[in-house]
């Protein structure tokens, strides 16, 4: 079965020092994955994608992600969080039985808490 | 419009009740999703839409949950006698159509309308 774990309930980090949020997926075939972060009473916000190419890739406000295929993972990093980083993040993977589709898996999600 | 549009922001309604929950999507998305959230879990796949038919509703829980999209825009989620059990932030997203890689993939989510039943 196709699944998506974020081993974390929440991480926290102070403001200036690097962050990673962990992701691990489970999927035939080959895996597109994705990070969304969702702010309170706003909807999910895509933050960056890994299809296909460089391992490592970067996205919107300054964050990354290293696709690992050997450990089937694909963890959220940013240098140095700032306080307004503080949010709900997902992540995901596309149902590979759904063809080129927005059918997404998503995880549990994990609370990013940067302290001043 | 500038973003997806979802009313109500919230509906709290009696068990037994009938409710109807509105998405506008982007203007010119011609794929539209519906996602249930549960508290403190992600976002689950309902059904979506490619123009105005349901191109998958595997994920719809039962037969109380309906979904229509007439014009191939604005879609409604349509959930008879109410269960307790369905109380959740219900999530539309739309995207550019399928089937083009570079985009297809990417979604615009709404803020969602938090249903509570009673």
């Amino acid at each position: 079965a196709q699944s998506v774990a974020q081993p974390e309930d929440q991480v926290n980090v102070a403001e200036g020092n690097p962050l990673t949020v962990k992701c691990t997926y489970s999927v035939s075939g080959n895996p597109y994955l994705f990070w969304y972060v969702q702010y309170p009473n706003r909807g999910l916000q895509f933050l960056l994608k890994y299809i296909t190419g460089d391992n490592l890739v970067k996205g919107s406000y300054g964050f990354e992600a290293e696709f690992n295929k050997s450990q089937t993972s694909f963890h959220l990093k940013k240098p140095s969080a700032l306080v307004s980083d503080s949010a709900l993040y997902f992540c995901a993977v596309r149902d590979s039985g759904s063809g080129n589709t927005g059918k997404l898996i998503f995880g549990q999600g994990t609370t990013l808490q940067v302290k001043p | 419009g500038a973003g997806v549009s979802q009313t109500p922001s919230n509906k709290v309604t009696e068990k037994g009740k009938y409710v109807e929950l509105r998405c506008d999507p982007i203007s010119g998305h011609t794929a539209l999703y519906w996602y249930r959230q549960s508290l403190g879990q992600g976002p689950e796949f309902l059904i979506y839409f490619q123009g105005t038919g349901a191109a998958d509703d595997s994920g719809l829980p039962n037969d109380r949950f309906f979904a229509v999209r007439p014009e191939g825009s604005v879609s409604t989620l349509k959930i008879q006698r109410t269960e307790r059990g369905d109380s959740a932030v219900y999530l539309c997203a739309s995207s550019p159509r399928t089937g083009l890689l570079s985009g297809a993939n990417v979604l615009t989510f709404g803020a969602g309308s938090r249903l509570t039943v009673l």
